[in-house]
């Protein structure tokens, strides 16, 4: 079945690094995929998405690139700060019987430090 | 806009007793999710509703857990009853559409404690 698979973390940076968290996918057919965001004691947020192969998916300086050739959909940000400290989750959009449902990655925690 | 409201966020019980979550979508979403997230792990969708059917409990554990929406709007999830294993966020989403591409939108999650 479709399925999603993030590295693992915690993934520790300090403030400014560059960010890169690997995403990649099993599906047939073509998902549309996301990054969620959860923010301590938060519910998730939508980061970004993209609905077709070779989109690019970009908001709040992070972004991703829809890699049908690799099945992945890697988050990157050139410069981390201290409050994007979350947990990220990459999801495909799978549809059946003409309504999508989300398959999530198990989630991977990034903490920033100043 | 207000959000996804979900109540309780917060539930300890004992094995074998019951427990329901309520959830209010987002005014005129059609589509709404109850998703499972145990610790460690992503989101795993439970239902999901079009209007006030049914379109997908391929992974609801019948036997023990249940979940209706009545006139399309307000949704309450149950499990009688609880085991262990049901220690979880359960997390309440909608989207204005079930189809393409579109987002959900995410509530702050009831956070059960099985004992």
């Amino acid at each position: 079945g479709n399925s999603v698979t993030q590295m693992e973390g915690p993934v520790t940076l300090s403030e400014e690094a560059f960010l890169t968290i690997n995403c990649t996918y099993t599906a047939t057919g073509y998902p549309s995929l996301f990054w969620y965001v959860q923010y301590p004691g938060e519910g998730l947020q939508l980061l970004l998405k993209a609905t077709k192969a070779d989109d690019k998916g970009s908001n709040k300086g992070f972004e991703a690139t829809y890699r049908k050739e690799t099945t992945s959909f890697h988050l990157e940000k050139g410069s981390v700060q201290v409050s994007d400290s979350a947990v990220y989750f990459c999801a495909l959009s799978q549809g059946t019987g003409g309504y999508n449902k989300l398959i999530f990655g198990a989630g991977t925690r990034l903490a920033v430090h100043p | 806009e207000a959000g996804v409201a979900q109540s309780p966020r917060y539930k300890i019980i004992e094995k074998r007793q019951s427990v329901a979550f309520w959830c209010n979508p987002i005014s005129g979403h059609a589509t709404l999710y109850w998703y499972q997230q145990i610790l460690g792990q992503g989101p795993k969708l439970l239902i999901q509703f079009q209007n006030n059917g049914v379109v997908d409990d391929s992974q609801l554990p019948k036997d023990r857990f249940s979940a209706e929406r009545l006139k399309g709007v307000d949704s309450t999830l149950k499990i009688q009853p609880a085991k262990l294993e049901d220690s979880a966020v359960y997390l309440c989403a909608s989207s204005s559409t079930g189809t393409g591409g579109g987002e959900q939108y995410f509530g702050p999650g009831t956070r059960l404690t099985v004992t």
